[in-house]
């Protein structure tokens, strides 16, 4: 298995402007996370589906924030408009049972 | 309120000694507890677990201790390497919290040559 795929790995946009970061599970995982990771706040959890579905979006930020996951194999992170304090890195994570598996991040640059 | 705890944001060890990483918690219901290793550029990646029913686990030259008394966890490398430079999240679940893992804030272990 490829393991879990993130797009695009590197991101720098403008303040305003619409961000979407998209993740692909590991196959056959009912589980998908979405976390950010700043140096002040260390790997903070943003939100997470089971079979398709939002469980807890607590940890989403602001309504700027918001997360789709249509179907099993696809899920996107949205932030719009975005600015630059949503700099970080955006790591997507999959799981069947407690080991999750994260993919490689996307690094977000709002400038 | 931070339920996972490092307290020691940075560990610098020589190659060949041993290694030891320490993670504090705050819920007692807590019963399943992981340890992820993070290089940069790079995802974290699985390390080694331990369930709250055991009190050491190990793998190669990594051990995980829980005490749950203290609410407290380490891992243990040993000999440490230089390719063990990295960051380190400490993290714990709830059996009835789906897959949820809560994490520490990260200790960058530097193993010079």
């Amino acid at each position: 298995d490829a393991g879990v795929i993130q797009s695009p790995r590197h991101e720098v946009t403008e303040m305003g402007q619409e961000v979407t970061l998209r993740c692909k599970p590991i196959s056959g995982h009912d589980y998908l996370f979405w976390y950010r990771q700043t140096m002040m706040r260390g790997l903070e959890l943003l939100i997470y589906f089971n079979n398709n579905v939002p469980i807890d979006d607590s940890g989403m930020p602001e309504d700027r924030f918001s997360a789709k996951m249509p179907n099993a194999s696809f899920s996107t992170l949205k932030i719009q408009p975005s600015e630059p304090r949503d700099s970080a890195v955006y790591f997507c994570a999959s799981s069947t049972r407690q080991r999750q598996y994260f993919g490689p991040g996307t690094r977000l640059t709002v400038t | 309120d931070q339920q996972v705890k490092q307290n020691s944001p940075s560990l610098s060890v020589q190659e060949g000694r041993i290694s030891i990483l320490n993670c504090d918690y705050t819920n007692s219901m807590f019963d399943y507890f992981l340890w992820y290793k993070k290089y940069p550029a790079e995802g974290p990646t699985f390390l080694i677990s331990i369930s709250s029913i055991k009190d050491k686990n190990e793998d190669g030259r990594f051990t995980v201790f829980l005490n749950k008394s203290a609410k407290h966890l380490s891992l243990h490398i040993v000999p440490s390497q230089p390719g063990d430079s990295a960051v380190y999240f400490c993290a714990a679940s709830l059996n009835n919290a789906g897959n949820m893992l809560t994490f520490g804030g990260g200790t960058r272990l530097m193993v010079k040559p």
